[in-house]
Formats: structure tokens, sequence, C-alpha cells
């Protein structure tokens, strides 16, 4: 099944620990994003990556990192994650933007 | 940075109804993208319409797009209460990035 994977869907984590969250696509999509959704704010975007080792900020990439050292796999890095990073994750893909995204089911991440 | 932003922000209507949302945009785009997200689950994209089309049709969804007022809207027409969800429009400037309004919350009631 075409899909775009990320992992954990859930996680609690405390202030300045280090940790990533794994995002895959099985259908060699050259375009993936990285997006934050938080009530009131919709959705904004963080990085996005237009191929392997092509990547860029979008609105709002303080504090994340990104890589895509391979095309399926594009992973977020919070280096020292800070209460204000407490949201609703989604990555997303595409192989052509013109033909809109798949996204993946989200990751709610909470920072205390 | 954001831009489309939709009206209304909640709507609800009856089974049966047909529901609007309008979406507002400030720059000049390739294409607007309409997209549903049920409850705290991930997006899921409905209809894209481009810069020089001015209306599009997808089963009981219809787009319209007017470039010259930066609007667009989507029609459900009779809608069931599995149309329940929030909808987003999404705006593409031609830079490979979407940037995506508030979002419209529809309740359909049985």
């Amino acid at each position: 099944e075409a899909q775009v994977t990320q992992n954990p869907r859930y996680l609690i984590t405390v202030t300045g620990k280090k940790l990533t969250v794994t995002c895959s696509q099985n259908m060699n999509h050259e375009y993936m994003s990285w997006y934050r959704q938080d009530p009131g704010l919709g959705l904004r975007q963080i990085y996005y990556s237009m191929n392997v080792e092509v990547t860029d900020k979008g609105d709002v990439p303080e504090g994340y990192k990104v890589s895509r050292k391979e095309k399926r796999n594009f992973p977020l890095i919070l280096e020292s994650p800070s209460p204000n990073q407490t949201s609703l994750y989604f990555c997303a893909s595409s192989q052509n933007p013109l033909y809109g995204y798949t996204f993946g089911s989200g990751t709610r991440l909470t920072v205390v | 940075s954001q831009q489309g932003e939709e009206d209304p922000q909640a709507l609800s209507i009856q089974e049966g109804e047909n529901a609007t949302m309008n979406c507002s945009y400030k720059t000049s785009i390739n294409n607007l993208q309409w997209y549903r997200q049920n409850s705290g689950r991930g997006l899921v994209h409905l209809i894209l319409i481009r810069s020089n089309e001015r209306e599009k049709h997808s089963g009981r969804l219809r787009v319209t797009l007017d470039t010259s007022k930066k609007s667009s809207s989507l029609l459900i027409t009779a809608s069931r209460a599995a149309d329940t969800a929030s909808y987003f429009c999404a705006t593409d400037e031609g830079n490979n990035r979407l940037a995506f309004g508030k979002g419209n919350q529809v309740v359909v009631i049985p």
C-alpha cells in the first residue's frame, strides 16, 4: 500500500532531550515536507526537500533539523526540544507538487 | 507564510444539504488545493485547481477559483455524516511549498 509512515505516533519527552521523528514513504517520491499543526494556526511548514541531499527551510525552521540521505526517508530532528515545540507533526510527500501531497498519520509530541 | 484563509471557519449543516467554504489568499499562485482532515488524523488530498482553471469537479466536490479576487470556494453537494471533518485550502506559489490556511470545521448532522 502506498503510504507515508511516521514514527512514533505519540511521544512525551522532557525539555532538552534530543529526539528524532522518522518519516518514510514507499512511493519513490522526490518531494518531502514537514509541517506542524497548532490550534488556531493551521499547518505551518518546517522544512522541505526536493530530492536527496536537497533541503530548505520552511516558515518555522527554528529548533529543527532534517536530513535527506535517502529518497524514502526524511527524519525530523529536535536537538534540544522545548515546550513550545509541543505540537502535532505531519510528514508529506509528492512525486509532483502539481498533483498534491500524501500525508502521514501524524506524530503528537508533548515536551514537558 | 500563511496564505489561505478559509471562511466560514465553522459550519454545521444537516445531512443532504450542501456545504460551501471559501478561501482567500494574498499572492499569485500556480495552483490551489483542498485537503480534508478527520479529527487528529493526516490530511487527505481532495482536489487541485490550476491558476488557469476556473472550475473543477470531482464526485460531489466542486471547486471554483477566481484569481482576480484571489479566492476559491469548495462546494460539497448532498453532504453525508462522513463528510464531517476539517477542510483546508493550500496554495502553491510555485516554489515547491504549500501554504495552508487555518481550516474550516464542518459538522454534518445525520
